[in-house]
């Protein structure tokens, strides 16, 4: 059945750099835009990134503009998050999510992964 | 960017009793020249990813249960569960996605008493 997995989380200090990937399968990724989200300790959701299906177009939220970046790699089924010059406001579970489109809800998501940025 | 208002943020209620929940948007998320409403909520269980319940505000997910509902129109949304069962147990949000910025509603709280 479809499925994400996201991988690369952990601890950093602040300052530094981190690159998630999410592994999906059990659709066609190729055909579909892609989004990260995260959730911080105690507090609700945010979207932060999306990618279009060709990953020829992004789009990010404010609070990680010129920080953030995504990515994804279709041949190898693969969405990536480089995460640049993290805060501690940055520390929460990402999700990788398979996003209908800009003007749509997100349909498939992953377990999520730990971002923790603390020195 | 959008606001999303949930209330009540937690709620306690018996089994088999009904759980509503209200989601208000700072603007209108009906658009009138496709006649939909853009808005979506989503249960998310202790441990599990967040699943999408309805979208269109009314439209029901395949698979979930029909003792869910979901209601409204314009700022004003409702997410109700009939006969509340212990799987129902999770913190359950809107999200809309009628602009970017797609935003959430802070979520709400569903347990047993």
């Amino acid at each position: 059945q479809a499925q994400l997995v996201e991988s690369g989380g952990g601890l950093v200090k602040p300052g530094g750099s981190l690159r998630l990937s999410c592994a999906a399968s059990g659709f066609s990724f190729s055909d579909y835009y892609m989004s990260w989200i995260r959730q911080a300790p105690g507090k609700g959701l945010e979207w932060i990134s999306y990618i279009n299906s060709p990953g020829s177009y992004t789009n990010e939220a404010d609070s990680v503009k010129g920080r953030f970046t995504i990515s994804r790699d279709n041949a190898k089924n693969s969405l990536y998050l480089q995460m640049n010059a993290l805060t501690v406001e940055d520390t929460a579970v990402y999700y990788c999510v398979r996003d209908r489109g800009p003007r749509s809800w997100f349909d498939l998501w992953g377990q999520g992964i730990l971002v923790a940025v603390s020195s | 960017d959008i606001v999303m208002t949930q209330s009540p943020d937690s709620l306690a209620l018996s089994l088999g009793e009904r759980a509503t929940i209200n989601c208000k948007s700072s603007q209108s998320l009906f658009y009138s020249s496709t006649n939909k409403n853009y808005l979506t909520w989503y249960q998310h269980k202790p441990g599990q990813p967040p699943k999408v319940l309805f979208y269109w505000a009314s439209t029901r997910e395949s698979g979930v249960p029909d003792r869910f509902s979901g209601s409204g129109s314009g700022t004003d949304f409702t997410l109700t569960i009939n006969s509340l069962q212990t799987e129902d147990v999770a913190i359950y949000y809107c999200q809309q996605f009628y602009t970017t910025p797609r935003t959430f509603g802070q979520g709400t709280k569903v347990e047993i008493k």
